[in-house]
């Protein structure tokens, strides 16, 4: 069955420092792989989005994600993080099966940015 | 990017009524949409898929009778908790899928109370 796995449920980190985010999948065939921001009290954003090409995505606010397909993984970065990046992050895998299309998200990961 | 939204954005009911939440496209042909739940602190839950004109498609463990979703039009799905009851507080979240886009769009959830 597909599964995503966020391997850290909270973080915390200084302004300024650098964040990484990791993100694995499971499941063997094509997929298309995001990462989405849940600010307090609002509703998910995409932040970045790989379909093909590039491994290395750009995204909104300076974040950026990898995919490495050896690895089935998508993690996300961002070199210097801001207190307003305090949020949950949220990595998302779509992939088709018999019924079609369907997303399946990681627990998320709760990012706290101390000022 | 396209536009999902919801209605409504927060109700509060008596346990054993039923609530219909809508879920509309605003400026694409939907043809599949996606409810999901997320419980406090937790990630999304895909609970059902539906594509215009066919029955939905639910994951496992979710009642079909308990949680009703029709999906009659490119633009609208609803979904009806029926007999509601506490354990079905929750926060839903919509999202569609059509059009020339690739990618799934969220709606901005409705938080469903009952007491």
């Amino acid at each position: 069955a597909q599964s995503v796995s966020q391997h850290n449920h909270h973080v915390i980190l200084s302004e300024a420092a650098s964040l990484e985010l990791g993100c694995n999948y499971s499941y063997g065939g094509t997929v298309n792989l995001f990462w989405y921001v849940q600010y307090p009290g609002q509703h998910l954003q995409l932040l970045l989005k790989y379909f093909s090409g590039d491994p290395l995505v750009k995204g909104i606010k300076g974040f950026e994600a990898e995919f490495i397909k050896s690895k089935f993984s998508f993690n996300l970065r961002k070199p210097s993080v801001q207190w307003s990046d305090t949020a949950e992050y949220f990595c998302a895998v779509m992939s088709r099966n018999t019924g079609g299309f369907k997303t399946i998200f990681g627990a998320g990961t709760r990012l706290f940015v101390k000022a | 990017g396209a536009v999902v939204s919801q209605h409504p954005s927060r109700v509060i009911c008596k346990s054993g009524t039923s609530v219909k939440i809508e879920c509309r496209s605003l400026d694409f042909q939907a043809t599949t949409m996606f409810w999901y739940r997320q419980f406090p602190k937790k990630s999304l839950m895909l609970m059902a898929t539906s594509n215009e004109g066919s029955k939905a498609t639910y994951e496992q463990g979710v009642e079909k009778d308990k949680f009703l979703i029709n999906h009659a039009s490119l633009t609208l799905s609803t979904l009806t908790v029926t007999s509601a009851h506490p354990e079905d507080s929750s926060f839903y979240i919509c999202s569609a899928r059509g059009g020339s886009y690739n990618e799934q769009f969220f709606g901005p959830g409705t938080r469903l109370t009952v007491l």
